[in-house]
């Protein structure tokens, strides 16, 4: 079975630090791996999809990438603000039989002080 | 463009009442529609998710159920309530057409048990 993994479980960060957010994954055979931001008591909004193809992917201030052989991806913010502060997780969609599901990390907490 | 809808936004309820949670999404069709419950702090945990009129996967033995009478509408219910079932519900859809796959997620409902 799929896990994912997202270390840390909360980053404090002054405003303006560029920072990376971790994502890992037990099993390489993947369709895709999306990240999604969540702001409290909210749902999740979708920030960036990499298919198992691509090594990176880009969204204004935001860097995902892939390595599908070690079973990682980033999501690089620069210049943070504090409009940045929430809890970004993400999600592997695997191949194989449970190729409808998705498995999620949970989460990394972002504070990003003004 | 397409909207997903879930309602009602906040419930309370007591221990052995029934439960019913509903999900709707608009502009697309024959969409995979999923339902998850994400406990305080922590990741999400898939519940049931479903790929057409009528079929359901389960995927957490439980006292929830759910349906899907329509194509773009899908229920969460139970007959009765533990405390246990507390938690953030959020449903969401993925487009099951060609091209990239993103998954797309309701304001979800927030439930307490008492």
């Amino acid at each position: 079975k799929q896990e994912v993994t997202q270390i840390p479980a909360a980053l404090s960060v002054p405003e303006g630090e560029n920072l990376v957010l971790n994502c890992s994954f037990t099993d390489s055979a993947i369709y895709n791996l999306q990240w999604f931001r969540q702001d409290p008591g909210k749902g999740l909004t979708s920030l960036l999809l990499i298919q198992s193809s691509q090594r990176e992917q880009t969204s204004g201030r935001l860097n995902a990438s892939l390595d599908k052989s070690s079973g990682r991806s980033t999501l690089y913010i620069a210049a943070s603000q504090p409009g940045d502060s929430a809890t970004y997780l993400c999600a592997v969609r695997p191949r194989g039989d449970n190729f409808n599901k998705f498995y999620f990390g949970s989460g990394t907490k972002l504070n990003v002080k003004p | 463009s397409q909207t997903i809808h879930q309602w009602p936004a906040t419930l309370v309820q007591p221990v052995g009442s029934p439960l019913s949670l509903e999900c709707t999404v608009e502009g697309t069709s024959n969409p995979n529609l999923y339902w998850y419950r994400q406990a305080a702090g922590r990741g999400l945990q898939l519940l049931f998710y479903s790929v057409g009129i009528g079929q359901i996967s389960s995927e957490v033995p439980q006292n929830l159920s759910a349906s899907r009478p329509q194509d773009r509408q899908f229920i969460l219910s139970s007959k009765k309530l533990l405390l246990s079932d507390s938690g953030f519900y959020l449903c969401a859809w993925r487009w099951t057409g060609t091209g990239v796959s993103e998954q797309y997620f309701g304001p979800g409902t927030r439930l307490t048990v008492t």
